[in-house]
């Protein structure tokens, strides 16, 4: 019965360098979705994967960004030349269609700092 | 687009106080509505959900209705205890079905604080 997972919890990098974050949904989830978010304000969308494949990636802020599900379980997502604006609260979730919504589970988040 | 608007925080009562956080939203359609929780130290959490209008969503002695000619969808609970100390958020998602695929958006969070 385990949740969504996230590592690392917190990631502390400088400015301009590479970071991974890393989800791993509840089992038998195949949409998969990312969000950002920044303190003091509610998550914002980044990515939705269904399966393998990146269905909308419309929220991702620049090419900096990019995330992966090659195969359809655990995501990855990237972020090149790391900026201080980047420091927030990365947050997973997975979904399951119930019949009439679909319902999103979360994953505790990976807090990154860029200094 | 989608937006939702939240009523402006922190919200702090005392124990057994009524609570209401306002929630009002803008969509295309009709969007499924949801209330999230995030308890300190934790993850985001559905409270409750309604996914058509006049619906009424319920849980923990927390309920919110769906009302379409308001577009609101706001929380309530008779009786906070300090265990319900958190930041609450609203959201809603486009209706399922179709190219739908439940994209949250959210509003900004309200922090309530309930003293003893």
């Amino acid at each position: 019965g385990a949740g969504v997972s996230q590592t690392p919890s917190n990631k502390v990098t400088e400015k301009g360098k590479y970071v991974e974050l890393r989800c791993d949904p509840i089992s038998g989830h195949t949409a998969l979705y990312w969000y950002r978010q920044s303190l003091g304000q509610g998550p914002e969308f980044l990515i939705y994967f269904q399966g393998t494949g990146a269905a909308d990636d419309s929220g991702l802020p620049n090419d900096r960004f990019f995330a992966v599900r090659p195969e359809g379980s655990v995501s990855t997502l990237k972020i090149q030349r790391t900026e201080r604006g980047d420091s927030a609260v990365y947050l997973c979730a997975s979904s399951l269609f119930t019949g009439q919504s679909y319902e999103q589970y979360f994953g505790p988040g990976t807090r990154l700092t860029v200094t | 687009g989608d937006s939702v608007t939240q009523m402006e925080g922190p919200v702090t009562l005392s124990e057994e106080a009524f609570l209401t956080i306002n929630c009002t939203y803008t969509a295309t359609g009709y969007p499924s509505l949801f209330w999230y929780v995030q308890y300190p130290g934790e993850g985001l959490q559905l409270l409750l959900k309604a996914t058509k209008a006049d619906d009424k969503g319920s849980n923990k002695g927390f309920e919110a209705t769906y009302r379409k000619e308001t577009t609101s969808f706001h929380l309530e609970k008779g009786s906070v205890q300090v265990s319900d100390s958190a930041v609450y958020f609203c959201a809603l998602s486009d209706r399922a079905g179709g190219t739908s695929y439940g994209k949250l958006t959210f509003g900004q969070g309200t922090i309530l604080t309930v003293h003893p």
